[in-house]
């Protein structure tokens, strides 16, 4: 069973469309992340969830948005996309304790055309 | 130190010698300090998570150490393998972020 798991594993769409990347944690974590890697290999925080309550939202435009319907999943949505949006997109999971560590789904290849 | 900021990027070693890299963290608001292996087309993995200054751990050939007042730790691997490559990636965990160095990228000459 896949701990923590990303769909779709690719998705290539047009500018200016709306789309959607769902993760889902069956590790009984309380904390959820969304991180964007960059054309540098770079893992930037984008959004971090606890027991679905947003905690951090990074500098990101707004046209990201994180929803957590429950605790073990957080999708994140992206309107209107733009070229510059494309990258991979890693979800990740936590318990709550300071010593513990994440895991990372798969990741999502974003490609805007 | 305001970012996690890790040294060599890059760094080729042959089969069979040991090597060690760095982590550099800010010390203030620390919670743990996370080290991960990050295989290509893969997904990072953790290696390491330590709290407490003074920490030291080691899982088989890789061992890690902690210095929370300095902000800094290090990566230990003995005996170079060709399995060893990858890319390893420092976090510090503040105030609910794991906030992410750009990494080391290990290459193993054979």
């Amino acid at each position: 069973d896949t701990a923590v798991s990303q769909t779709p594993k690719y998705l290539v769409t047009q500018m200016g469309n709306d789309k959607s990347i769902k993760c889902e944690q069956n590790l009984g974590h309380d904390t959820m992340y969304w991180y964007k890697q960059d054309s540098k290999k770079f893992l930037k925080i984008m959004f971090s969830y606890n027991n679905k309550e947003l905690i951090i939202n990074e500098t990101v435009p707004n046209r990201f948005s994180p929803k957590s319907p429950d605790k073990a999943h957080l999708n994140l949505h992206i309107n209107s996309l733009e070229l510059g949006d494309s990258a991979v997109y890693f979800c990740a999971s936590r318990r709550g304790q300071l010593n513990s560590e994440a895991f990372f789904g798969q990741g999502t290849r974003l490609t805007v055309v | 130190i305001l970012n996690v900021e890790q040294s060599p990027q890059s760094l080729h070693v042959q089969e069979g010698d040991s090597t060690n890299f760095t982590c550099s963290f800010p010390s203030s608001n620390f919670y743990a300090l996370h080290w991960y292996r990050w295989e290509t087309a893969k997904s990072p993995e953790a290696l390491f998570v330590m709290t407490l200054n003074g920490d030291e751990k080691k899982k088989g050939r890789i061992s890690a150490t902690l210095n929370t007042k300095e902000g800094y730790s290090y990566l230990y691997i003995k005996g170079s393998q060709p399995e060893d490559s990858a890319t390893y990636l420092c976090a510090s965990n503040r105030d609910d972020k794991i906030i992410f160095g750009k990494g080391t990228r290990l290459h193993i000459l054979p």
